[in-house]
C-alpha cells in the first residue's frame, strides 16, 4: 500500500458545482497536511495548510482532516473555470529542518463553463 | 517577498550529455531547499534536500547529484543523462521557522532524447 493515495481522475464538473477531492494515507504519524494547486506547466502553489484533525476554510476552499480515518479532503465551492488544474495533497510527520513531504500523485480537475 | 528562480525553463538534451540546473532563492536566508522530479503518472519525487551550504541529503539513488555552493543557490547536476531523467524538475524552499509549508519555483522541463 502506498503511503498516500489519491484518486487519479480526471474529474470534470460544471461551473458552480461543489468539488470534493480526497486523499487517504497509511502512516498514522502524519500530522501536517497540505493541498497544492498546479496549473499546466507551472510549479505547485500552496492552497491550504492544516495541522492535525479539523477543518480550515479560506474563501471558497475548505480543507478537512480526519486522522482517525486517515483521510483528508479539499472542498471547492462555486467552482470556476479558473479552478481547472491538478490538485496535489501532501503530508508530513515532523516539522523542522529535516521535515519532508509525501505527495499524492494528483488529480486533474476541469471546470466546464 | 521570497521568490524562487529556476534556470533554464526548458531544456532538450541528448542521452549521455551532462546536466546543470540552477535554483536561486531571494528574500530569505538559510532556507531549506529541495529538488523534486515530477514525471507523468508518478507524482512528485523528492530527489535531494539541503539545510545549509554544502549540506546535501539524497533521497533516491540515481545518476543525479546536487550541490549548494551558496546559501541561496541549489544546483542539480548529472555527468551523463539517461532517457529516464526526462521530467519536470522543481526546486522548493521551506518557509524559514514555520512548520512544513514548502513553496515551489516555476520548474525546468527536461527532455532527454
Amino acid at each position: 500500500q502506498k503511503e498516500v493515495e489519491q484518486d487519479p481522475g480526471p474529474l470534470s464538473v460544471p461551473e458552480g458545482a461543489i468539488v470534493s477531492l480526497n486523499c487517504t494515507y497509511s502512516n498514522s504519524a502524519f500530522q501536517y497536511f497540505m493541498w497544492y494547486r498546479q496549473y499546466s506547466r507551472k510549479g505547485p502553489e500552496l492552497l491550504m495548510y492544516t495541522y492535525s484533525s479539523g477543518n480550515k476554510e479560506d474563501g471558497r476552499f475548505t480543507a478537512q482532516v480526519d486522522k482517525s480515518s486517515k483521510y483528508i479532503s479539499l472542498f471547492i465551492r462555486d467552482s470556476q473555470p479558473s479552478d481547472s488544474a491538478t490538485y496535489l495533497c501532501a503530508m508530513s510527520a515532523f516539522s523542522g529542518a529535516n521535515s519532508k513531504l509525501t505527495f499524492g500523485k494528483g488529480i486533474t480537475l476541469s471546470v466546464r463553463p | 517577498s521570497q521568490t524562487i528562480h529556476q534556470w533554464p525553463a526548458t531544456l532538450v538534451q541528448p542521452v549521455g550529455s551532462p546536466l546543470s540546473l540552477e535554483c536561486t532563492v531571494e528574500g530569505t536566508s538559510n532556507p531549506n531547499l529541495y529538488w523534486y522530479r515530477q514525471a507523468a503518472g508518478r507524482g512528485l519525487q523528492l530527489l535531494f534536500y539541503s539545510v545549509g551550504i554544502g549540506q546535501i541529503s539524497s533521497e533516491v539513488p540515481q545518476n543525479l547529484s546536487a550541490s549548494r555552493p551558496q546559501d541561496r543557490q541549489f544546483i542539480l547536476s548529472s555527468k551523463k543523462l539517461l532517457l529516464s531523467d526526462s521530467g519536470f524538475y522543481l526546486c522548493a524552499r521551506r518557509r524559514a521557522g514555520v512548520d512544513n509549508e514548502q513553496f515551489f519555483g516555476p520548474g525546468t522541463r527536461l527532455t532527454v532524447l
